[in-house]
């Protein structure tokens, strides 16, 4: 399977600083890369897919980049409600795997 | 807007099966755009993929869990289910359902959210 690692795995930021986590696939799967954001017992959402596409509906301040095995995801000015856990995934291989998650919180 | 509902019964005794069913609106599970899929969350694996079902009934699994993994699809409802035999501790988990738009995104595009399946 292909491993997907984040990093890190928690992090701790305030309102309106710039955060990136960074996302690792133990082998070249192009750009078929996206990142969810989930709040507890909430629907996961889609935020980013092919890497760096941002999905219908998601504020800008949240952006992809990467190709082949190194993904980063960047939120620009942090807002109150993007506090939560962001996965990536990989769809180049079944089977499909995650990240561990990155948990965001305030400092 | 699409929406999809998890239900099912929240405890299932080891060695057996573990049924649940994924109500969608807002979309039809007869849709060709579209596959219907399972992910689930444990505390030691993180979100695991489980597998998925397109409209004409094609399924694709997850290796680890393929002997003990079935999903049908009932367009009638507008659901799709899933069927997960010989459960254990280690299936405890939160089960989400979610859309998988392979046309445009290669992402799961929508996602319920999550019911909790306990195995004891």
């Amino acid at each position: 399977d292909t491993q997907m690692t984040q990093s890190p795995s928690s992090l701790s930021a305030s309102i309106r600083d710039r955060v990136t986590i960074t996302c690792r696939a133990s082998e070249n799967i192009n750009n078929y890369l996206s990142w969810y954001q989930h709040k507890p017992g909430k629907a996961p959402k889609l935020l980013i897919y092919a890497a760096s596409t941002l999905e219908s509906g998601v504020p800008s301040r949240f952006s992809g980049n990467g190709s082949e095995t190194h993904f980063t995801l960047t939120i620009s000015s942090l807002q109150p409600e993007d506090f939560a856990t962001y996965y990536c995934q990989q769809s180049y291989r079944v089977p499909y795997t995650f990240g561990q998650g990155t948990s965001l919180d305030i400092k | 807007q699409v929406q999809l509902q998890e239900s099912g019964p929240g405890l299932v005794r080891p060695s057996e099966t573990l049924s649940l069913t994924c109500t969608v609106s807002g979309d039809s599970v007869s849709t060709t755009s579209h596959y219907w899929g399972w992910i689930r969350q444990t505390p030691g694996k993180g979100l695991e993929w489980i597998g998925y079902i397109y409209y004409n009934g094609h399924t694709d699994y997850n290796p680890s869990l393929r002997s003990r993994v079935s999903l049908s699809i009932d367009t009638a409802m507008n659901q799709f289910s899933l069927k997960l035999r010989s459960v254990s501790a280690a299936d405890t988990a939160v089960y989400f359902c979610a859309r998988w738009n392979y046309y445009e995104r290669n992402s799961f595009d929508s996602w319920g959210p999550g019911t909790v399946a306990i195995v004891s």
